[in-house]
C-alpha cells in the first residue's frame, strides 16, 4: 500500500497570503495525484488531478506541482472561502489511498 | 450535472450488516466510469472502500475485502454497499463517488455524494 503523508497538519495563514501545502508518497506515483478541498459538513471537492491540472471551475489561485514522491498545492492569495481541509490522494495503484489532510485556518 | 445521494440507516448494532444505497442522477452507472464508496472517520481519515464497473469488474480495499460487497443496479441507476460484521471502528461518514478512469493509473473521485453518518452502537 502506498502511504501518503501531508504536512503540516495545520497551517495558519492570513487572508491574502500564500499557502503552501505538502504531500509525500512512500513510493513514486509519477503524477498520479489528486487534491481535494473539504469544508465542514461537506463532501470533499476535487481541485486538481494529474498533480497540476485544475478541475472545472477551480480558481487559478490554486496550483499543483510535483512528481514522483513530492507534491505541493499552492494557494496564491487566500480568500475567506479557502479556509478548509485539503487532502491528497494517489491513484497510481490499488488500493487508492489518501493523505491525512492539512487544515488551513485563519491566522 | 452529476449528483449522488446516499441513503440508509444512521445507526447499526455491533455485529450487524450495513446496507447503503447511492442514487445517481445526471449520469448512468452503465457509463464508462467506476462507481465507488469512501468513508471518513476521525481516527482513520479518508479510506477508500471499493469501486465497481458495470461489467462487474470490482476492486476492494484489502483491509475490508473480507466483509464488503459493492453492487450496481442499472435499472434503478444505483450503487449499493454491504458491510458485514460491523464494529465501533466502522463508525464513519460514508460517501459514494464516481471514479474518473484514466489511461495511466487508476483514477480520482468526482463528484462525491453528500455523505451519510453511520454510527455503530448497541
Amino acid at each position: 500500500e502506498i502511504v501518503m503523508t501531508q504536512s503540516p497538519a495545520t497551517l495558519s495563514v492570513s487572508p491574502g497570503d500564500r499557502a503552501t501545502l505538502s504531500c509525500g508518497a512512500s513510493q513514486s506515483i509519477f503524477t498520479n495525484l489528486a487534491w481535494y478541498q473539504q469544508k465542514p459538513g461537506q463532501a470533499p471537492r476535487l481541485l486538481i488531478s494529474g498533480a497540476s491540472t485544475r478541475a472545472t471551475g477551480v480558481p487559478a489561485r490554486f496550483s499543483g506541482s510535483g512528481s514522483g514522491t513530492e507534491f505541493t498545492l499552492t494557494i496564491s492569495s487566500l480568500q475567506s472561502e479557502d479556509f478548509a481541509v485539503y487532502y491528497c490522494q494517489q491513484y497510481n495503484d490499488w488500493p487508492l489511498t489518501f493523505g491525512g489532510g492539512t487544515k488551513v485556518e485563519i491566522k | 450535472q452529476v449528483q449522488l445521494q446516499e441513503s440508509g440507516p444512521g445507526l447499526v448494532k455491533p455485529s450487524e450488516t450495513l446496507f447503503l444505497t447511492c442514487t445517481v442522477s445526471g449520469s448512468s452507472v452503465s457509463s464508462s466510469y467506476y462507481w465507488g464508496w469512501i468513508r471518513q472517520s476521525p481516527g482513520k481519515g479518508l479510506e477508500w472502500i471499493g469501486s465497481m464497473f458495470h461489467s462487474g469488474n470490482t476492486y476492494y480495499n484489502p483491509s475490508l475485502k473480507s466483509r464488503v460487497t459493492i453492487s450496481l443496479d442499472t435499472s434503478k441507476n444505483q450503487l449499493s454497499l454491504k458491510l458485514r460484521s460491523m464494529t465501533a471502528a466502522d463508525t464513519a461518514v460514508y460517501y459514494c463517488a464516481r471514479r474518473i478512469t484514466v489511461p495511466v493509473g487508476v483514477g480520482w473521485f468526482d463528484p462525491w455524494g453528500q455523505g451519510i453518518l453511520v454510527t455503530v452502537s448497541s
